[in-house]
């Protein structure tokens, strides 16, 4: 089966570092998304990306963020300068067009800022 | 805006059925989406559903969906402690394809 495949699994960073968290999605899919998921609560949208470029992003996307898409396979989530609410596990995900829209995650990289 | 509500725990046990329910509001939403996460790990799609079926049938998995009361449900048949996790709900919206993620339903399986 396809799958999303994230790098690190774990990253500590000191708080005011940055931080870029890495995804490759599936190979044929157009649509790609990062979202978060702070312990014990939501799974929230960070951001969408299409057509390299960003098509929505949420409040949380601030400035601190950005996303790139490098070399046409890795997907990637930049913050700039970490806060300690950063600390989340970001998720990845790709979505195919046309019927059968499977949308896939990740297994997700667990962000602690200390 | 859009919102996806669930309840937040179910406990059955081993060899019953649950039932895991959800309401969303955006009605123009054409994916309906579940997913599991097991502790520590990431976010595995279940199933999922087209909004012009009813009905849906994987296995030990049945998703129903009332488009009229924008409600899906999973029931998941001879539940095994193996299902031990929380399931999130998703819908997905038309225009971006983003999804919208319910609370999540920590389901706990006793022996």
């Amino acid at each position: 089966e396809p799958e999303v495949t994230q790098t690190p699994s774990h990253q500590v960073t000191q708080m005011g570092q940055e931080v870029i968290l890495r995804c490759v999605p599936i190979s044929n899919h157009l649509y790609f998304y990062w979202y978060r998921q702070i312990l014990g609560q939501k799974v929230e949208f960070l951001v969408s990306f299409y057509n390299n470029e960003i098509s929505e992003k949420s409040e949380i996307f601030d400035d601190q963020f950005s996303v790139e898409r490098p070399d046409g396979s890795n997907f990637t989530l930049k913050i700039r300068s970490t806060k300690l609410e950063d600390s989340a596990m970001y998720f990845c995900a790709s979505i195919s067009e046309g019927l059968n829209t499977e949308a896939f995650f990740g297994q997700g990289t667990r962000l602690t800022v200390v | 805006g859009e919102d996806v509500e669930q309840s937040l725990f179910l406990s059955v046990r081993e060899g019953d059925s649950s039932v895991i329910n959800c309401t969303y509001t955006d009605s123009s939403s054409t994916y309906l989406y579940w997913y599991k996460q097991e502790p520590g790990a990431g976010l595995q799609l279940l199933t999922y559903i087209f909004s012009n079926m009813d009905m849906k049938q994987d296995q030990r998995l049945t998703v129903l969906l009332n488009k009229k009361d924008k409600h899906l449900s999973l029931r998941i048949a001879d539940t095994q402690t193996g299902d031990s996790a929380i399931y999130f709900c998703a819908e997905r919206e038309d225009s971006s394809y983003k999804l919208i993620f319910g609370s999540g339903t920590r389901l706990l399986v006793r022996p």
